[in-house]
């Protein structure tokens, strides 16, 4: 079975400063990572994804993730704010077979940015 | 670019009613999914579409459910008896591969 954990539900920073969200997942077959972000009574839009190719992805709004198969891991970081990236954020695995696959999504992160 | 809709974007109904919910994805894709995010819980995944047939389902998804592509351009997820517990936001979402997939704004169910 595969799982995500996203640690802290809420994350708070300054416009301007460094974003980090972190993600570890487990996965007992090769992954298919994304990250998504959810703005405000909008649905959620793919942010970026890493689908076995170079481990550092880049994405959307400067926003990237590194994998770390050694780590577990799938951050995503920004390096320097804005007001508009206020939103939640959730990142997702999926298995890397062919056929329908589901996305396993965490539980989200609130990213705030303060002025 | 191209987007998933949907609609209603908010549903009332009363439990133990039928309630539709229906999505329109991006025209050229082949594979369909719906999720559900009930508030303040995880975006939960409810069941795949492709060729004319599930895929793959949850538990969640019981005989309560069902999903149907009745022309080129609909994808509609039906709960026949809708409980309490039904409220929730439901997504659908399309791809051309199988990934990315992409989501709709969702709507929102509220059973009372």
């Amino acid at each position: 079975a595969q799982s995500v954990t996203q640690l802290g539900s809420h994350v708070s920073v300054s416009e301007g400063a460094l974003v980090l969200l972190r993600c570890n997942y487990s996965s007992s077959v090769p992954p298919y990572l994304f990250w998504y972000v959810q703005y405000p009574n909008q649905g959620l839009q793919l942010l970026l994804k890493y689908t076995s190719a170079a481990t550092l992805v880049k994405g959307i709004n400067g926003f990237e993730a590194e994998f770390k198969k050694s780590e577990t891991s799938f951050h995503l970081t920004k390096p320097s704010a804005h007001m508009s990236d206020a939103a939640e954020y959730f990142c997702a695995v999926s298995r890397t077979q062919g056929g329908s696959e589901k996305l396993v999504f965490g539980k989200g992160t609130k990213l705030t940015v303060n002025p | 670019e191209p987007e998933v809709t949907q609609t209603p974007s908010h549903q009332v109904t009363q439990m133990g009613q039928e309630v539709i919910l229906r999505c329109v994805p991006i025209s050229n894709h082949l594979y369909f999914y719906w999720y559900r995010q009930i508030l303040g819980q995880k975006v939960e995944f409810l069941v795949s579409f492709y060729n004319n047939e599930i895929s793959e389902k949850s538990e969640i998804f019981d005989d309560q459910f069902s999903v149907e592509r009745p022309d080129g351009s609909n994808f509609t997820l039906k709960i026949r008896s809708t409980k309490l517990e039904d409220s929730a936001m439901y997504f659908c979402a399309s791809s051309e591969a199988v990934w990315p997939q992409h989501f709709g704004d969702g709507t929102r169910l509220s059973i009372l």
